[in-house]
């Protein structure tokens, strides 16, 4: 089963309108980070914010926000006022608590290619 | 700024040949990852490193092999490539983990196998 699933191949949006972008996850961890990255066309995975499991609020960072709902097992990424320069491809991640200690990898989603029309 | 860089953007190999793919982080960072990237499947961890001299499997080893022998640099190797090897790669970065530390990666090698 897929641990972190997007729904939406591509999106064309209005320039300025919002986006969502959804995510959701399958975990049976507690503890968990989740993660969006943007990814233009150069090929460069640029991160845009992170909500942990037990982050009582929503995260923030500038034009995004992450709509975190824990019981439903979704985080989905919102832009507002969204720019021609939005248009990428943008992944959802997770990162889980690895058993072996140390370092652990990220589980990525398939990515959802936005297009923002003028 | 975090800087993470791969000796090449593009590659292009023949089957049967043995293949490096190196990456340099300039962060000290404790952690380095491959990934490679193949559309419609999203990202897939190859291998990972904690330490120098230390790695761990992701869910793609097959085929491949990793090296740190220094801290800022994690090499991939392909010890005989194959088609199905023809991919983008990409290396990242972040700092210990017991923290939230988001990941940093490199510009990627799109690596072709004939």
């Amino acid at each position: 089963a897929q641990k972190i699933t997007q729904t939406q191949p591509g999106m064309f949006v209005q320039e300025k309108e919002a986006v969502t972008l959804d995510c959701t996850y399958d975990t049976s961890d507690p503890s968990y980070g989740l993660f969006w990255y943007k990814q233009p066309s150069s090929g460069e995975m640029i991160f845009l914010i992170y909500q942990g499991s037990y982050d009582q609020q929503n995260a923030t960072e500038g034009r995004y926000s992450l709509n975190f709902q824990k019981a439903r097992k979704s985080a989905n990424l919102v832009i507002s006022a969204s720019q021609l320069g939005d248009s990428a491809m943008y992944f959802c991640a997770m990162r889980e608590p690895y058993s072996g200690g140390g370092a652990d990898g990220l589980t990525f989603g398939k990515g959802t290619h936005l297009i923002i029309q003028p | 700024d975090v800087k993470v860089t791969q000796s090449s953007r593009y590659l292009v190999k023949r089957t049967g040949e043995k293949v490096f793919l190196e990456c340099v982080q300039d962060m000290d960072h404790e952690n380095m990852f491959w990934y490679r990237q193949d559309p419609g499947l999203g990202l897939r961890l190859i291998y990972f490193s904690y330490d120098v001299k230390m790695k761990e499997k992701g869910d793609i080893p097959e085929g491949y092999s990793v090296s740190r022998e220094k801290k800022e640099r994690f090499s991939l190797i392909l010890e005989s490539a194959s088609t199905n090897q023809t991919s983008m790669y990409l290396c990242a970065s972040s700092l210990s983990a017991g923290g939230v530390h988001e990941q940093y990666f490199g510009p990627g090698t799109r690596l072709t196998v004939t």
